[in-house]
This record gives structure tokens, C-alpha cells and sequence, in this order.
């Protein structure tokens, strides 16, 4: 089984459209957790870290399920430079676990 | 942006001949990580280090050796490059095992 599974899309959705990404992953002793997003033949950035109590930058808003062990990443009002490949990343020990990444396409 | 300089950005080999990619930083973080991004795999981790002189392995390490002599450089090295070795080669670093990564902007190396 893999440390972490994400859907991978693809999402076409308008502008302006809400849309959202979950990610599960396997072990319940998993510490950190992270959303980050990679464009095409570039590498991945920070998109932003996960809390339990969820977090809200702008237009974004994660959210962590420690029983369900799931989180989530739900962007608002779409545009079309959010288009990109979004990867969770859980830490679990000293090491870090990437999902294979969703990709999304906001069409005009 | 983080600091961290990777070197080549592009590489293109022979089967059978060493490469080794550089990977430079400036942030002084004690954590530093190798990674290959496949298509339908994502990111899997070679190597990292979690000081100078020390490292150790990841997922898919075996064909790959890394040096860390100094704080700021990562080096890993195919000693023998092998076809299925052609990928996306990412170096990262962290403040702490669970602190956000940061990734430099990649080496594209094609084995043929």
C-alpha cells in the first residue's frame, strides 16, 4: 500500500469555479503535512502547510482528518494561473511521502 | 526563494559512463535530500543527509552514492549510468525532519 494516494485527475474546471483535492494517507503516526504545487517541467513549491484546526491563505483553505487520515485542499474562485499538478506530502519518521500529484485546469 | 543551485540543469549520457550532479545551498539547513520525479511514480527519494558526512538511504538508492563533505553541497553520483536512470533529479533541503522542504529547479538527465 502506498504511504500516500491522491486522485489524479485530471480536473478541468471553469474560472471562477471552487474545487477540491483530497489526499489519504496510510500511517496514523504521520507528523506533518503539506500541499505543495508543481507547473510543468518545474519543481515543486510550498503551497502550504495542513493543521488540524485547518488553515485558510486567501483562496485556499486545507484541512487535516488525523481519524479518517485524509487532508484535503479547497481553492475558491479558481483562476486560470492555479492551473497546475498539486502534491500532498506527509512526514512520517524522518522521511517525507509524496502523493503522485492532481492535476488542474482552469479553462477560460 | 530558498537558495539552492543545482548543477547541470540539463545532461545528456552514455550507458555505462559516471555522472554526478551537484546540488549547492546557501540557507545552511541540515537537511538535504535527493529525489527523482517519474511519470506515474512522483517524487521517490534516492539519498539524503541529515549532516555533514552523514546520509543515508531512500527508496530507490541502488545505483546511486552520495558525498556530503560540507554544509552547503550534496553531491550524487551515478557511477555507472543506466537507461532506466534517465529522469528528473530534485535536490531539496529542510531546517528539520518534519520542517517544509525546499527544492532546487531541477536536472534533466537523459541515459542513452
Amino acid at each position: 500500500r502506498k504511504e500516500v494516494e491522491q486522485d489524479p485527475g485530471p480536473f478541468n474546471v471553469p474560472e471562477g469555479a471552487t474545487v477540491a483535492f483530497n489526499c489519504t494517507y496510510s500511517n496514523s503516526a504521520s507528523q506533518s503535512f503539506f500541499w505543495y504545487r508543481q507547473d510543468c517541467r518545474k519543481e515543486p513549491k510550498l503551497l502550504m502547510s495542513v493543521y488540524s484546526s485547518g488553515n485558510e491563505d486567501g483562496r485556499f483553505t486545507a484541512q487535516l482528518n488525523r481519524a479518517s487520515q485524509y487532508i484535503s485542499l479547497l481553492i475558491r474562485d479558481s483562476k486560470l494561473s492555479d492551473s497546475a499538478t498539486y502534491l500532498c506530502v506527509v512526514t512520517t519518521g524522518n522521511q517525507f511521502y509524496f502523493g503522485t500529484g492532481t492535476s488542474l485546469t482552469v479553462i477560460p | 526563494d530558498a537558495g539552492i543551485t543545482q548543477s547541470p540543469r540539463h545532461k545528456v549520457t552514455e550507458t555505462g559512463t559516471p555522472v554526478t550532479l551537484r546540488c549547492h545551498q546557501t540557507e545552511n539547513h541540515r537537511y538535504m535530500y535527493w529525489y527523482r520525479q517519474d511519470p506515474g511514480h512522483g517524487l521517490r527519494l534516492i539519498h539524503y543527509s541529515y549532516g555533514v558526512k552523514d546520509t543515508d538511504k531512500g527508496e530507490v538508492s541502488d545505483g546511486y552514492s552520495v558525498s556530503r563533505s560540507k554544509t552547503e553541497d550534496f553531491l550524487l553520483t551515478l557511477e555507472s549510468a543506466t537507461s532506466s536512470q534517465t529522469s528528473v533529479y530534485f535536490c531539496a533541503i529542510s531546517a528539520g525532519v518534519r520542517e517544509k522542504l525546499f527544492f532546487g529547479s531541477g536536472t534533466q538527465l537523459s541515459v542513452l
